[in-house]
């Protein structure tokens, strides 16, 4: 167990619409990280969170937003849906030491676009 | 650019067999660090190690494995004596190090699914 939830576990929406998705960092945690994961791939970076501002992004439109509460807790929202963004979203908290971070992710977040 | 290829997108063994998963990693960067997480079906990423770039001890815990090797650029993982709960999603990723409030981005394969049969 990492102590990273999210909500909900899945999500059925049509194409046009707007979701939000909701990750809970592990207690401490000051960055949480976003991916995006499509079937068969690997995690693709979205966007990071360091001490509630965006700290990195990477290669996706801005219908992609992101938010980081002072009580360890995030969102992740995407405007305007289209199909390619179905997807298994991660999210991952850390503890943004010297180095690099290590990532502890929750169980995802399943998105159908129709 | 910072890339990490998997070359092998299935592997299938019998219970009790030793079984080794490819990582080849590429980036500019003199100090990086190499993960491995394993992904069952639930879908949730576990952590399984993180190795930095000055640091090519192998390391050993129970059944795992790993060996890392600047001189090739790879970062294989082995497990010994596979279980069938070892059945899952395997990914290598890299992160560069951060200085100055840098983004701590990991960079993934495209995993490798090991399937352990009874």
């Amino acid at each position: 167990e990492t102590g990273v939830t999210q909500s909900p576990t899945h999500l059925i929406k049509t194409r046009g619409q707007q979701v939000t998705l909701r990750c809970s960092s592990q207690s401490g945690h000051n960055t949480v990280s976003w991916y995006q994961q499509a079937l068969g791939q690997g995690p693709q970076f979205i966007f990071q969170y360091y001490r509630e501002e965006e700290n990195g992004r990477g290669n996706f439109p801005p219908r992609f937003s992101g938010l980081q509460f002072p009580n360890y807790s995030s969102e992740l929202n995407v405007n305007a849906l289209e199909l390619d963004d179905s997807a298994l979203y991660l999210c991952a908290s850390s503890l943004r030491t010297s180095g690099t971070d290590t990532q502890y992710f929750g169980p995802g977040t399943r998105l159908t676009v129709l | 650019a910072q890339k990490v290829t998997q070359a092998q997108t299935e592997i299938s063994v019998v219970e009790k067999e030793d079984v080794t998963l490819d990582c080849v990693y590429e980036t500019r960067d003199t100090t990086y660090y190499l993960f491995w997480y394993k992904q069952p079906p639930s879908g949730e990423l576990v952590f399984l190690i993180r190795r930095n770039s000055f640091d090519e001890q192998n390391e050993i815990s129970g059944r795992y494995s790993w060996n890392f090797q600047k001189s090739t650029s790879s970062f294989n993982f082995t497990i010994t004596a596979s279980q069938v709960v070892d059945s899952a999603v395997y990914f290598c990723a890299l992160s560069e190090a951060q200085y100055g409030g840098a983004t701590n981005k990991l960079i993934f394969g495209t995993g490798t699914l090991l399937a352990v049969q009874p």
